[in-house]
């Protein structure tokens, strides 16, 4: 079946630094990608999507790009902020709407002053 | 906007016992949609409702029924808690083109 493989957490960063987190997926088609973000004591957030392969999904300074050739979708930010502390969540959907997703574990994030 | 709105936010349940989580959307989406939160295993799919009038089981529907009551509201029931319902349950809502808009969470504990 379909499924998505993050990278363990947490992470760890100073303000400022560089942000990767790993994403890949298993699927047959071309599913749609998403990261979704959790704050401490709320419900999940769309951060960014693609919806097909070479697409790039961006906001708040996030970047991921769908990479079909590697089934991957790296969530990507040049300079964390304290802000930035969460969990992230890479997730897909194939048809049903865009809410018939399925998750990853989610990786948390914690970025220090 | 309220968005999407559940209730109560946590819980806590003798093993055996029943209860419904309520969950209810202002933004006129056609569907809705349960997930639990577990430790390690990100969210899943509990139960979906398509539209109003419909539902389906998800990846992990055992144990658990739903009523989709009108095009608003979308509860989930437990018939008879066991402590592996113990997790955080989120109710989704969206349209066939749009991201899913999540409520807050309930917090259950069953013991």
């Amino acid at each position: 079946g379909d499924s998505v493989t993050q990278m363990e957490g947490p992470v760890t960063l100073s303000e400022e630094a560089f942000l990767t987190i790993n994403c890949t997926y298993t699927a047959t088609g071309y599913p749609s990608l998403f990261w979704y973000v959790q704050y401490p004591g709320e419900g999940l957030q769309l951060l960014l999507k693609a919806t097909k392969a070479d697409d790039k999904g961006s906001n708040k300074g996030f970047e991921a790009t769908y990479r079909k050739e590697t089934t991957s979708f790296h969530l990507e930010k040049g300079s964390v902020q304290v802000s930035d502390s969460a969990v992230y969540f890479c997730a897909l959907s194939k048809g049903g709407g865009f809410q018939k997703l399925v998750f990853g574990t989610g990786t948390r994030l914690l970025v220090s002053p | 906007n309220a968005g999407v709105t559940q209730t109560p936010k946590f819980q806590v349940l003798k093993t055996g016992q029943s209860m419904t989580l309520q969950c209810a959307q202002d933004m006129n989406h056609n569907s809705m949609y349960w997930y639990r939160q577990d430790p390690g295993m990100g969210l899943r799919l509990i139960y979906y409702s398509a539209s109003e009038g419909t539902t389906d089981k998800g990846e992990v529907p055992n144990g658990y029924n739903v009523s989709r009551l009108n095009k608003r509201e979308f509860s989930l029931r437990l018939e008879s808690a066991a402590p592996s319902q113990t997790s955080v349950y989120f109710c989704a809502s969206g349209t066939a083109n749009t991201e899913a808009f999540f409520g807050q969470g309930t917090r259950l504990t069953v013991v």
